[in-house]
């Protein structure tokens, strides 16, 4: 069973600018959660989406946005990007809601100039 | 913040011996516990979990530990291999907070030959 894919792998971007980056689940899960990773503030919570529906946000400015489809896969929008943006964008996959099990893509690692 | 926390930035184990990475919490309503690893240039991967109801849940080479007195948890790795070079993860679920998972800062072990 392939693995949770994400897309695009690498980006860069400059100030202002908006990007959206996806996100694909393994078959059969229906949950996604997208995390931020820096070095400074590890692994943030962003959101989680289950049913086309979010279910939690962290403490992340509105700028951050996301949203999933019915086929379970799911974007994330930042827009009026800032340098601080810039970090491993991770997303998880599990069968359920809830944040059981779950199993992460290799990110999207973006860099804000 | 976060409330997960790991009592150790870094690790050094010689190959082939144990190695024990520590994790403290501090929400006592936490009821579900995983540990990551993350090797270099991808997402973390799921090593194995303990829920609140159980003090130890093993796993092939691995063996988590949870003592809900003292808030701790540990990761035993035995016979430490050169592929367990990693940064490792705790994460917790809290009962109250159903649709995320809180990670601690992270342990890097480095497996010398």
């Amino acid at each position: 069973k392939a693995g949770v894919t994400q897309t695009p792998r690498y980006l860069i971007k400059t100030r202002g600018q908006q990007v959206t980056l996806s996100c694909s689940p393994i078959s059969g899960h229906r949950s996604v959660s997208w995390y931020q990773q820096t070095p400074g503030q590890g692994l943030q919570f962003l959101f989680e989406y289950f049913s086309e529906t979010q279910r939690n946000k962290g403490n992340f400015p509105g700028r951050f946005s996301g949203r999933q489809f019915s086929n379970s896969r799911s974007e994330m929008n930042v827009s009026t990007l800032e340098l601080g943006d810039s970090a491993l964008y991770l997303c998880a996959s599990s069968a359920t809601q809830g944040a059981y099990e779950q199993y992460f893509g290799p990110g999207t690692r973006l860099t804000v100039t | 913040g976060e409330s997960v926390g790991l009592h150790l930035p870094t690790l050094s184990v010689q190959e082939g011996d144990n190695s024990i990475i520590n994790c403290a919490y501090s929400n006592s309503a936490s009821d579900y516990f995983i540990w990551y690893k993350q090797e270099s240039g991808k997402g973390p991967q799921f090593i194995i979990d303990i829920r609140s109801n159980m003090d130890k849940r093993q796993g092939q080479r691995v063996t988590v530990l949870l003592n809900k007195t003292v808030k701790h948890l540990s990761l035993q790795i035995a016979a430490t291999q050169p592929g367990d070079s990693a940064v490792y993860f705790c994460a917790e679920k809290i009962r109250s907070n159903d649709y995320k998972l809180s990670f601690g800062a992270g342990t890097t072990v480095t497996v010398r030959a």
